[in-house]
């Protein structure tokens, strides 16, 4: 199987302090993305980092990507209790007419107000 | 604004009554793709179309069959259901090959009873 790992599966924390999701994946990629999963709905995509990109931010998120250890992480700054969501990481392949999403198993986040 | 929608929210069927699953969208994208996801399980997609191209996962099984009359509109239609595809079902759309975000419905939860 392609699919990625994620770590930790799940985590809580305490509103204002900061959350860390890591994700591992095999094979080489063109671009890779993180999406937000609250809880029996559809994903919301939040940020997309290229191959040739190393850190990409987006408000109080930070995205880093290490192609040479296959692995990514979102670190969501001063966490909110509306925060609390499934996230997954999603890597790009592309098939011969588009692209593909392969996504890892998803960090569960709760975070208490 | 609703971009994706799915209809219904939560469909019951009958263990091997066929039914079938909508989605549409107004983004006008040339890509429509469908996703089953199972409980606490990251999204696997299922297959997909680049206009009116289908291109079908190799581990879909048969019984998925899908159709898209028009660039809006997609369905998926379960001809056999089995319990075993008791899941929340997503599409999603995007514009095309390259580095393009996927847009997600709410997902449609089918129980087979």
């Amino acid at each position: 199987s392609q699919q990625g790992e994620e770590d930790p599966q799940a985590l809580s924390i305490q509103e204002g302090e900061n959350a860390t999701m890591n994700c591992s994946y095999k094979t080489s990629i063109n671009n890779l993305q993180w999406y937000r999963q609250n809880s029996g709905r559809g994903l919301v995509h939040l940020i997309l980092i290229r191959s040739n990109e190393r850190e990409k931010h987006s408000g109080r998120l930070r995205v880093t990507l290490d192609t040479s250890k296959k692995s990514s992480s979102l670190l969501i700054t001063a966490s909110r209790a509306a925060d609390t969501a499934s996230y997954f990481c999603a890597t790009v392949y592309q098939s011969y007419n588009t692209d593909k999403l392969i996504f890892g198993t998803g960090t569960r986040l709760q975070v208490f107000p | 604004d609703a971009m994706v929608i799915q209809n219904p929210r939560y469909q019951v069927t009958q263990f091997g009554k066929p039914v079938t699953l909508s989605c549409s969208q107004t983004l006008n994208h040339n890509v429509m793709y469908w996703y089953q996801q199972k409980s606490s399980q990251a999204p696997k997609l299922l297959f997909h179309y680049y206009d009116k191209d289908f291109n079908n996962e190799a581990d879909t099984p048969d019984n998925f069959q899908s159709r898209r009359p028009n660039t809006s509109f997609c369905f998926l239609d379960i001809r056999s259901p089995g319990l075993g595809d008791a899941a929340m079902y997503l599409c999603a759309t995007s514009k095309g090959s390259g580095a393009h975000e996927q847009y997600f419905g709410p997902g449609t939860r089918l129980t087979v009873t």
